[in-house]
């Protein structure tokens, strides 16, 4: 591994159904972020973690959660799929404070 | 309220020069952040302005004016695979990113 994967690449997922993004960064980053990107909109934090143990909420948060159990993994839980949730979503992480944030590859993700 | 503007979308010519502007409002202002996005992957950093004054980097520059909430991108001789979004982002005092929608920027022959 080098850098930041995620994991599908790609998703198509049925509303109401459960589904996991996974991140994993191999850089001993502290902090890591979930952002999704949609058409004509900015990045948008849903969730962050400035340390393993510990998460936080972003500016989107609703109808997502996070783990963040080791220093290398920060999966993202959709719990119950809506349509809305239809995005890019990518997982970012960086060492601290005003740290660059590296981006992984993204997953684009339809709800349907 | 903390508020980023961009442009959405420039036009530019192959070998010229193109200056991207950024508006921001921040509170507890910590930086500000430059990315380049071609269509399809990931953000990728390009540059980081946290004091006022001109950054260069090759053929791309930066620059902060913190008092006026003013940032710039200067890319110059321009090439072809410089078509891509350019993403402006402040840092605000939680170490948090404020993003801009994006530049696209178009580059014709």
């Amino acid at each position: 591994i080098a850098g930041i994967t995620q994991a599908p690449t790609s998703q198509i997922l049925a509303a109401g159904r459960r589904m996991t993004l996974r991140c994993t960064q191999d850089m001993r980053h502290n902090a890591m972020y979930w952002y999704r990107q949609d058409l004509g909109l900015g990045l948008r934090l849903i969730h962050y973690s400035n340390t393993a143990g510990t998460t936080g909420k972003g500016e989107v948060p609703d109808g997502y959660s996070v783990s963040r159990a080791n220093t290398d993994d920060f999966p993202l839980t959709l719990a119950s799929a809506v349509p809305s949730q239809t995005s890019v979503y990518f997982c970012a992480s960086s060492g601290a404070g005003t740290d660059t944030q590296y981006f992984g590859p993204g997953t684009r993700l339809t709800v349907l | 309220g903390q508020n980023i503007d961009q442009p959405t979308e420039m036009t530019a010519t192959e070998g010229a020069i193109v200056q991207i502007n950024c508006t921001y409002q921040t509170s507890g202002f910590n930086g500000l952040f430059w990315y380049q996005q071609h269509a399809g992957e990931a953000p990728t950093f390009l540059s980081y302005n946290v004091l006022d004054g001109l950054e260069e980097k090759g053929r791309f520059s930066s620059f902060l004016s913190r008092s006026k909430g003013y940032s710039y991108l200067l890319l110059k001789e321009l090439q072809m695979k410089d078509s891509a979004s350019y993403l402006c982002a402040s840092m605000d005092s939680n170490y948090q990113l404020i993003w801009g929608a994006g530049t696209k920027l178009i580059i014709k022959p």
